[in-house]
């Protein structure tokens, strides 16, 4: 089992439409918590980052921590063609060696 | 853009060769990583370093290797590459805020790498 689980999808929806996109994971022991997005041949940039549970709201975009679920959200409001693109969550853990561990992304299309 | 630059952007080789990946970064910061994303696999993390001539293994590190002789620069070697290694490579280092690390990473443009 992966520590980091994200449905593929892919997800496509019309412009202005509210996304929602999620992860599961298995470690009880990851307190950060990513949201990156990708475009089509460019490096992953980070959206959001959050700490233990709870929301976070940055314009348009909201993330949501429920740790006791293991379960974390990124919505997306009005959604717009620019952001079609993949979205990965990644995660760690306080100590050791930082490392993260992502999802394999979750391809997003907004149609016009 | 978080100063990070990887040469060369893309790199068609035949099997059997040596490949060197170049990151240099510019914001002078510890840790950096390589990472390799392949479809349905994600990304995942090859190697990484804390300080120049400190590096450890990631969870797919077999067949590579790294070295870093100067804070800035990451070098990743493909020994004898092979064509389970074509992928697209990723450099990345680890975020800072108001001058502390945090847990964020942010990742360089990338090589698309081709072993035929």
């Amino acid at each position: 089992q992966k520590e980091v689980e994200q449905d593929p999808g892919p997800l496509s929806v019309p412009e202005g439409a509210i996304v929602s996109l999620n992860c599961t994971y298995s470690n009880s022991a990851f307190q950060y918590f990513m949201w990156y997005r990708q475009y089509s041949r460019k490096g992953p940039e980070l959206l959001m980052y959050t700490y233990s549970s709870g929301n976070k709201e940055d314009g348009r975009f909201t993330a949501q921590v429920d740790k006791s679920s293991k379960y974390i959200s990124l919505f997306i409001r009005d959604s717009q063609p620019s952001d079609s693109a993949t979205y990965l969550c990644a995660m760690s853990a306080p100590q050791g060696t930082y490392n993260l561990f992502f999802g394999t992304g979750t391809r997003l299309t907004v149609i016009p | 853009d978080a100063g990070i630059t990887q040469s060369p952007r893309h790199k068609v080789t035949e099997t059997g060769t040596p490949v060197t990946l170049r990151c240099h970064q510019t914001e002078n910061h510890r840790y950096m990583y390589w990472y390799r994303q392949d479809p349905g696999h994600g990304l995942r993390l090859i190697h990484y370093s804390y300080g120049v001539k400190d590096t450890d293994k990631g969870e797919v590190s077999d067949g590579y290797s790294v070295s870093r002789s100067k804070t800035e620069d990451f070098l990743l070697t493909l020994e004898s590459a092979t064509s389970s290694q074509t992928s697209v490579y990723f450099c990345a280092i680890r975020g800072t805020s108001g001058g502390h690390s945090t847990d964020t990473q942010y990742f360089g443009p990338g090589t698309r790498l081709t072993v035929l």
